[in-house]
């Protein structure tokens, strides 16, 4: 079955460049999610879509951004990274209106700041 | 806004021995998940429980919503070193459609 894809894997960036995570949901799931976990961390949620619209948004900074695509995947846009934004990001998707809201994870892009 | 706490922060346990990790919630629940992370993995869902006092089993695995939906509970029996891993639990409110995470518990089973 087919599962959450997220690109790239891993992503190494300078402080203060921007970098742009990408996440493929499963094909006819309506939300997608994205987390930030840090290090023995729990995964801290971001923001989310429903239907392309942003539907809940979390501890997201003003520096990142992010949007899903009438194709249904989704981008999460950081600028000005800072040395405290390497972490590992988590894309989920979910079927929200199957009453059931198990989410599955992507493998995650590991983002290194230097 | 909404507090998801656990205890234990870590477990270490002789394999056969049980297990058990809480979690407690700030808030009502309108319902509650638990997720397992293996080292170097990404969370995985486990089950979902949706009503007050519900008990769920899954294999060596309970799953327990009290009553008042603010606290769960995830027993295992008799531990295997394949149950290694952090336990999240993740609790959604009723206002929003955001799951808060707890903080984890670490279990680490000594063959």
């Amino acid at each position: 079955a087919a599962g959450v894809i997220q690109s790239p894997r891993h992503l190494i960036k300078e402080k203060r460049e921007t970098a742009t995570l990408k996440c493929y949901p499963i094909p006819r799931h309506d939300t997608v999610y994205w987390y930030q976990q840090g290090p023995g961390q729990d995964p801290q949620f971001l923001i989310s879509f429903y239907e392309k619209m942003q539907s809940d948004k979390g501890s997201i900074p003003d520096r990142f951004s992010a949007q899903q695509f009438s194709d249904y995947h989704s981008e999460l846009n950081m600028s000005s990274l800072e040395l405290g934004d390497s972490a590992l990001y988590f894309c989920a998707s979910s079927l929200w209106t199957s009453g059931n809201s198990e989410q599955f994870f992507g493998p995650g892009t590991r983002l290194t700041v230097l | 806004g909404q507090q998801v706490m656990q205890i234990p922060q870590y477990q270490h346990v002789q394999e056969g021995e049980d297990f058990t990790t809480y979690c407690n919630s700030s808030t009502t629940l309108s319902n509650i998940q638990w997720y397992k992370q293996r080292p170097g993995g990404h969370p995985v869902f486990l089950i979902q429980l949706v009503k007050s006092g519900e008990v769920k089993k899954q294999k060596r695995l309970t799953f327990q919503f009290g009553e008042a939906k603010k606290n769960s509970s995830l027993h295992i029996t008799a531990t295997q070193t394949t149950d290694v891993g952090t336990y999240f639990c993740a609790g959604l409110d009723n206002y929003g459609q955001n799951f808060v995470f707890g903080p984890g518990t670490r279990l680490s089973v000594l063959p």
